[in-house]
Protein backbone atom coordinates (compact mmCIF):
# COMPACT_ATOMS: atom_id res chain seq x y z
CA UNK A 1 0.00 0.00 0.00
CA UNK A 2 1.36 3.56 -0.81
CA UNK A 3 2.34 5.79 2.25
CA UNK A 4 1.44 8.93 0.80
CA UNK A 5 -2.46 8.28 -1.56
CA UNK A 6 -3.75 11.02 -3.80
CA UNK A 7 -7.26 11.05 -5.27
CA UNK A 8 -8.45 11.42 -7.92
CA UNK A 9 -5.41 10.03 -9.91
CA UNK A 10 -6.80 12.24 -13.09
CA UNK A 11 -9.78 14.53 -13.42
CA UNK A 12 -11.00 16.48 -16.27
CA UNK A 13 -13.51 19.86 -15.68
CA UNK A 14 -15.13 22.78 -16.68
CA UNK A 15 -13.62 26.14 -15.73
CA UNK A 16 -16.18 27.36 -13.02
CA UNK A 17 -16.04 24.60 -11.03
CA UNK A 18 -14.96 23.71 -7.62
CA UNK A 19 -12.15 21.00 -7.37
CA UNK A 20 -10.82 19.06 -4.39
CA UNK A 21 -8.29 17.19 -4.86
CA UNK A 22 -7.41 14.80 -1.22
CA UNK A 23 -4.63 13.40 0.16
CA UNK A 24 -4.19 10.81 2.80
CA UNK A 25 -0.76 9.29 4.39
CA UNK A 26 0.14 6.83 6.50
CA UNK A 27 3.43 7.87 7.31
CA UNK A 28 2.71 9.13 10.46
CA UNK A 29 4.26 12.77 9.25
CA UNK A 30 3.02 15.85 11.08
CA UNK A 31 4.31 17.69 8.06
CA UNK A 32 2.28 18.14 4.83
CA UNK A 33 2.49 19.92 1.47
CA UNK A 34 0.50 20.69 -1.78
CA UNK A 35 2.96 20.97 -5.10
CA UNK A 36 2.07 21.61 -8.49
CA UNK A 37 3.82 20.40 -11.73
CA UNK A 38 3.93 22.32 -15.15
CA UNK A 39 6.02 20.88 -18.09
CA UNK A 40 9.58 22.64 -18.10
CA UNK A 41 8.87 24.36 -14.59
CA UNK A 42 10.04 21.78 -12.03
CA UNK A 43 7.31 21.46 -8.88
CA UNK A 44 6.20 24.69 -7.10
CA UNK A 45 4.72 24.82 -3.67
CA UNK A 46 0.98 26.11 -3.19
CA UNK A 47 0.36 25.15 0.62
CA UNK A 48 2.06 23.65 3.32
CA UNK A 49 1.27 22.49 7.01
CA UNK A 50 2.88 21.95 10.07
CA UNK A 51 0.34 20.26 11.98
CA UNK A 52 -3.50 20.30 11.96
CA UNK A 53 -3.10 24.03 13.19
CA UNK A 54 -0.52 25.24 11.00
CA UNK A 55 -1.81 26.06 7.23
CA UNK A 56 0.95 28.32 5.42
CA UNK A 57 1.12 29.86 1.98
CA UNK A 58 3.61 28.98 -0.32
CA UNK A 59 4.95 30.42 -3.63
CA UNK A 60 1.47 30.20 -5.56
CA UNK A 61 -1.47 30.15 -3.23
CA UNK A 62 -3.28 32.25 -5.16
CA UNK A 63 -6.65 30.29 -6.30
CA UNK A 64 -6.32 27.49 -4.37
CA UNK A 65 -7.09 27.33 -0.78
CA UNK A 66 -6.46 24.02 1.87
CA UNK A 67 -8.22 21.91 4.73
CA UNK A 68 -5.87 20.11 7.39
CA UNK A 69 -8.62 17.65 8.37
CA UNK A 70 -6.49 15.56 10.66
CA UNK A 71 -2.83 14.34 10.75
CA UNK A 72 -3.15 12.30 8.43
CA UNK A 73 -5.08 14.36 5.82
CA UNK A 74 -4.64 17.17 3.83
CA UNK A 75 -6.99 18.52 0.93
CA UNK A 76 -6.58 21.22 -1.93
CA UNK A 77 -9.57 22.88 -3.55
CA UNK A 78 -9.83 25.25 -6.68
CA UNK A 79 -13.39 27.15 -5.47
CA UNK A 80 -13.66 28.31 -9.47
CA UNK A 81 -11.18 26.33 -11.68
CA UNK A 82 -9.57 28.17 -14.24
CA UNK A 83 -7.68 26.32 -17.58
CA UNK A 84 -4.06 27.92 -16.06
CA UNK A 85 -4.65 25.57 -12.92
CA UNK A 86 -4.43 22.35 -15.61
CA UNK A 87 -1.29 20.51 -14.43
CA UNK A 88 -0.21 18.12 -12.32
CA UNK A 89 -0.58 18.23 -8.33
CA UNK A 90 1.66 16.63 -5.90
CA UNK A 91 1.17 15.91 -2.39
CA UNK A 92 3.65 14.87 0.16
CA UNK A 93 4.53 15.23 3.78
CA UNK A 94 7.91 14.93 5.67
CA UNK A 95 8.62 14.65 9.81
CA UNK A 96 10.45 16.59 11.74
CA UNK A 97 7.74 18.32 13.94
CA UNK A 98 8.10 22.31 14.12
CA UNK A 99 11.97 22.44 14.68
CA UNK A 100 14.16 22.54 11.46
CA UNK A 101 14.55 19.58 9.60
CA UNK A 102 16.70 17.52 7.13
CA UNK A 103 14.14 14.69 6.25
CA UNK A 104 13.31 14.87 2.82
CA UNK A 105 9.67 14.86 1.61
CA UNK A 106 8.02 11.76 0.23
CA UNK A 107 5.67 12.28 -2.94
CA UNK A 108 2.42 10.68 -3.65
CA UNK A 109 2.20 9.67 -7.33
CA UNK A 110 0.25 13.01 -8.18
CA UNK A 111 -3.36 14.09 -10.02
CA UNK A 112 -3.12 14.72 -13.15
CA UNK A 113 -5.64 17.89 -13.62
CA UNK A 114 -7.41 19.16 -16.55
CA UNK A 115 -9.73 21.88 -17.04
CA UNK A 116 -11.31 22.85 -19.95
CA UNK B 1 14.19 34.25 -9.98
CA UNK B 2 15.48 30.75 -10.79
CA UNK B 3 17.27 29.73 -7.61
CA UNK B 4 18.34 26.16 -8.83
CA UNK B 5 19.11 25.59 -12.40
CA UNK B 6 19.34 22.54 -13.88
CA UNK B 7 20.66 23.10 -17.15
CA UNK B 8 20.52 19.89 -19.05
CA UNK B 9 16.76 19.34 -20.12
CA UNK B 10 18.11 15.93 -21.04
CA UNK B 11 20.96 13.30 -20.92
CA UNK B 12 21.37 10.12 -22.41
CA UNK B 13 24.29 6.98 -21.77
CA UNK B 14 24.97 4.00 -22.65
CA UNK B 15 24.82 0.77 -19.84
CA UNK B 16 27.36 0.51 -17.49
CA UNK B 17 28.94 3.90 -18.10
CA UNK B 18 28.75 6.89 -15.72
CA UNK B 19 25.53 9.17 -15.60
CA UNK B 20 26.97 12.59 -14.38
CA UNK B 21 23.39 14.98 -13.55
CA UNK B 22 24.54 18.85 -12.90
CA UNK B 23 22.71 21.73 -10.60
CA UNK B 24 23.76 25.24 -10.00
CA UNK B 25 22.07 27.26 -7.58
CA UNK B 26 21.95 30.69 -6.69
CA UNK B 27 21.05 31.18 -2.58
CA UNK B 28 24.09 31.07 -0.49
CA UNK B 29 21.59 30.57 1.97
CA UNK B 30 20.64 26.69 1.10
CA UNK B 31 22.72 24.20 3.38
CA UNK B 32 21.11 20.86 2.64
CA UNK B 33 20.52 19.39 -0.75
CA UNK B 34 18.41 16.37 -2.25
CA UNK B 35 18.55 14.89 -5.32
CA UNK B 36 15.04 12.92 -6.17
CA UNK B 37 14.05 10.90 -9.16
CA UNK B 38 10.99 10.56 -11.39
CA UNK B 39 9.08 8.21 -13.19
CA UNK B 40 6.39 8.56 -15.22
CA UNK B 41 2.88 8.04 -13.71
CA UNK B 42 4.82 8.00 -10.54
CA UNK B 43 6.12 11.04 -7.40
CA UNK B 44 8.95 12.02 -7.24
CA UNK B 45 10.79 9.55 -5.34
CA UNK B 46 13.72 10.61 -2.79
CA UNK B 47 17.32 9.43 -4.12
CA UNK B 48 19.87 10.98 -2.11
CA UNK B 49 21.01 14.24 -0.18
CA UNK B 50 23.71 15.92 1.21
CA UNK B 51 24.35 18.73 4.09
CA UNK B 52 26.36 21.56 2.88
CA UNK B 53 29.22 20.53 5.94
CA UNK B 54 30.09 17.33 3.44
CA UNK B 55 31.25 17.27 -0.05
CA UNK B 56 30.26 14.33 -1.01
CA UNK B 57 27.76 11.69 -0.24
CA UNK B 58 27.27 7.91 -1.11
CA UNK B 59 24.90 5.54 -1.35
CA UNK B 60 25.91 2.43 -3.81
CA UNK B 61 26.06 3.60 -7.41
CA UNK B 62 24.82 6.92 -6.63
CA UNK B 63 27.36 10.04 -5.12
CA UNK B 64 26.63 13.43 -4.72
CA UNK B 65 29.05 15.74 -4.62
CA UNK B 66 28.70 19.42 -3.71
CA UNK B 67 30.93 22.53 -4.40
CA UNK B 68 29.96 25.21 -1.53
CA UNK B 69 32.27 27.79 -3.57
CA UNK B 70 30.84 27.14 -6.87
CA UNK B 71 27.66 27.04 -5.75
CA UNK B 72 27.51 23.28 -7.65
CA UNK B 73 26.32 20.11 -6.97
CA UNK B 74 26.33 16.70 -9.23
CA UNK B 75 24.96 13.22 -9.28
CA UNK B 76 27.03 10.08 -10.58
CA UNK B 77 25.58 7.15 -10.98
CA UNK B 78 28.23 4.09 -11.75
CA UNK B 79 27.61 1.86 -13.66
CA UNK B 80 24.10 3.19 -15.61
CA UNK B 81 21.44 0.89 -15.76
CA UNK B 82 18.18 0.97 -17.95
CA UNK B 83 16.10 1.20 -15.08
CA UNK B 84 17.71 4.41 -14.11
CA UNK B 85 16.12 6.12 -17.01
CA UNK B 86 13.79 9.00 -15.27
CA UNK B 87 13.61 12.64 -14.64
CA UNK B 88 16.26 13.48 -11.99
CA UNK B 89 15.25 16.60 -9.53
CA UNK B 90 17.79 18.56 -7.79
CA UNK B 91 15.98 20.71 -4.50
CA UNK B 92 17.87 22.61 -2.09
CA UNK B 93 16.79 23.75 1.10
CA UNK B 94 17.58 26.59 3.66
CA UNK B 95 17.53 25.64 7.14
CA UNK B 96 17.58 29.35 8.85
CA UNK B 97 15.49 32.48 8.24
CA UNK B 98 12.10 30.32 8.26
CA UNK B 99 12.06 28.99 5.60
CA UNK B 100 13.43 25.56 6.72
CA UNK B 101 10.26 23.76 4.97
CA UNK B 102 10.78 25.04 1.81
CA UNK B 103 12.40 22.59 -0.94
CA UNK B 104 13.19 24.65 -4.14
CA UNK B 105 13.15 22.67 -7.19
CA UNK B 106 15.23 22.66 -10.55
CA UNK B 107 12.91 22.08 -13.71
CA UNK B 108 14.37 18.33 -13.89
CA UNK B 109 16.76 16.25 -16.19
CA UNK B 110 15.63 13.16 -18.65
CA UNK B 111 17.69 10.92 -18.05
CA UNK B 112 17.69 7.71 -20.79
CA UNK B 113 20.39 4.35 -20.21
CA UNK B 114 20.58 3.23 -23.59
CA UNK B 115 21.05 -0.77 -23.51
Amino acid sequence: DADVTQTPRNRITKTGKRIMLECSQTKGHDRMYWYRQDPGLGLRLIYYSFDVKDINKGEISDGYSVSRQAQAKFSLSLESAIPNQTALYFCATSGGGGAPSNQPQHFGDGTRLSIL
Amino acid sequence: DQQVKQNSPSLSVQEGRISILNCDYTNSMFDYFLWYKKYPAEGPTFLISISSIKDKNEDGRFTVFLNKSAKHLSLHIVPSQPGDSAVYFCAAKANSGGSNYKLTFGKGTLLTVNP
